[in-house]
């Protein structure tokens, strides 16, 4: 079935830096999807891409489609200590249901 | 506060008895979308109703069943529990069923959870 590879699995990165994570299929999709979670919370959305090569913006927060449809990458610049939490990606290819990748354990250390 | 709403926050049972989650979701949204999130796992879809009917479904297991009523909330039951159902069980919500290119159209929004233990 499709599944989505997500990396790192975790990561830990000093306050300032920047982070890039991605997800990556076999499989083609048509919306990419990013969310954080925070401890005990539910997922809530960052970045929406709709078209393959789109880059959007959020803050600090950059996401691109990838070109081949496949794969999508978040980028965070300048690291800051609540941008800790559980980074996932979601994809969907038209068929009703989004898959969710692994998710990236991002910690900050001050 | 998303506009999604999961009751209860957190219920505790044992073996072998059922239970029911409930969502109400976002005004305006017409599917519903169930996940499971065991500790320190991803998401796994189980379920999806639009307006009523079911769409999609995932990793559900038999024990496990779902429908979406009129006024558009859903319900989870979940029977003879197992130690392995502990979870974490979100509901999200979209304004329709994925297969829509529209922005924003098809975005899942998230409620806070329900966490189940099976003692």
């Amino acid at each position: 079935g499709q599944q989505l590879n997500q990396s790192p699995q975790s990561m830990f990165i000093q306050e300032g830096e920047d982070v890039s994570m991605n997800c990556t299929s076999s499989s083609i999709f048509n919306t990419w999807l990013w969310y954080k979670q925070d401890p005990g919370e539910g997922p809530v959305l960052l970045i929406a891409l709709y078209k393959a090569g789109e880059l959007t913006s959020n803050g600090r927060l950059t996401a691109q489609f990838g070109i081949t449809r496949k794969d999508s990458f978040l980028n965070i610049s300048a690291s800051i200590p609540s941008d800790v939490g559980i980074y996932f990606c979601a994809a969907d290819s038209g068929t009703y249901k989004y898959i969710f990748g692994t998710g990236t354990r991002l910690k900050v250390l001050a | 506060d998303s506009g999604v709403t999961q009751t209860p926050k957190h219920l505790i049972t044992a073996t072998g008895q059922r239970v029911t989650l409930r969502c109400s979701p976002r005004s305006g949204d017409l599917s519903v979308y169930w996940y499971q999130q065991s500790l320190d796992q991803g998401l796994q879809f189980l379920i999806q109703y639009y307006n009523g009917e079911e769409r999609a479904k995932g990793n559900i297991l038999e024990r496990f069943s779902a429908q979406q009523f009129p006024d558009l909330h859903s319900e989870l039951n979940l029977s003879s529990l197992e130690l392995g159902d502990s979870a974490l069980y979100f509901c999200a919500s979209s304004m329709r069923g994925t297969g829509f290119l529209s922005s924003g159209a098809n975005v899942l929004t998230f409620g806070a959870g329900s966490r189940l233990t099976v003692l």
